[in-house]
């Protein structure tokens, strides 16, 4: 079945520091991933997307890297703040356009001062 | 510009009871997805409605139900309730013009506590 997954739970990070967030799929077929953050009592918050004909975006201080080859995604945070401690979703809309969203579990990012 | 708005933000039932969720999508947006969220996961797509007819609908029961009204808000129901559909309840809006409903813009949710 579909799915996505990440590698780890929980990420701890000091401060100032480069932060690394993966994330594995299985459908083969998916053509656009998404990142999302969510703090706590809040709805998920979108971060960057990238689509299946590129391997690389860059944003403010974040960039999305795509290996297709290994279905493998990730989420660099440059210079990490403490407002970046949340949860940290990677999720794909599939090829067939349906509009659902596939989330994987999340990993949770801590900033420490 | 008001974003997704969702009422009521916390909400407690006990088990066969009825519950009513109700979402406001962010202006200029006609596309309302619903999505549960249980506790330390990812959340899982329950349907999508589109011009007031559900146009997709995820792995749920028939106990979930939604419905869309003319200016483009929507309501989610969940009849017959179990301890399990406690979670959080987010609802997500976008444009129908995005070829795949991309860039979801998600409101704070709805926290329901089944008893």
């Amino acid at each position: 079945g579909e799915s996505v997954g990440l590698h780890l739970p929980t990420l701890s990070v000091q401060e100032g520091d480069n932060s690394i967030i993966n994330c594995a799929y299985s459908n083969s077929a998916s053509d656009y991933f998404i990142w999302y953050k969510q703090e706590s009592g809040k709805g998920p918050q979108f971060i960057i997307d990238i689509r299946s004909n590129m391997d690389k975006r860059q944003g403010q201080r974040v960039t999305v890297l795509l290996n297709k080859t290994v279905k493998h995604l990730s989420l660099q945070i440059a210079a990490t703040q403490p407002g970046d401690s949340a949860v940290y979703f990677c999720a794909y809309h599939g090829s067939s356009n349906t509009g659902k969203l596939i989330f994987g579990q999340g990993t949770t990012l801590q900033v420490k001062p | 510009d008001a974003g997704v708005t969702q009422s009521p933000t916390h909400l407690i039932k006990t088990r066969g009871q009825q519950v009513t969720l109700r979402c406001s999508p962010k202006s200029g947006h006609d596309t309302v997805s619903w999505y549960q969220q249980a506790l330390g996961q990812g959340p899982q797509f329950i349907f999508q409605y589109y011009e007031e007819e559900e146009r997709q609908r995820g792995n749920f029961p028939d106990r979930f139900s939604g419905h869309q009204f003319p200016n483009y808000s929507s309501e989610l129901n969940v009849n017959a309730l179990l301890l399990g559909d406690s979670a959080l309840y987010l609802c997500a809006s976008s444009r129908a013009g995005d070829l795949t409903n991309e860039k979801l813009f998600f409101g704070s949710g709805t926290q329901l506590s089944v008893l």
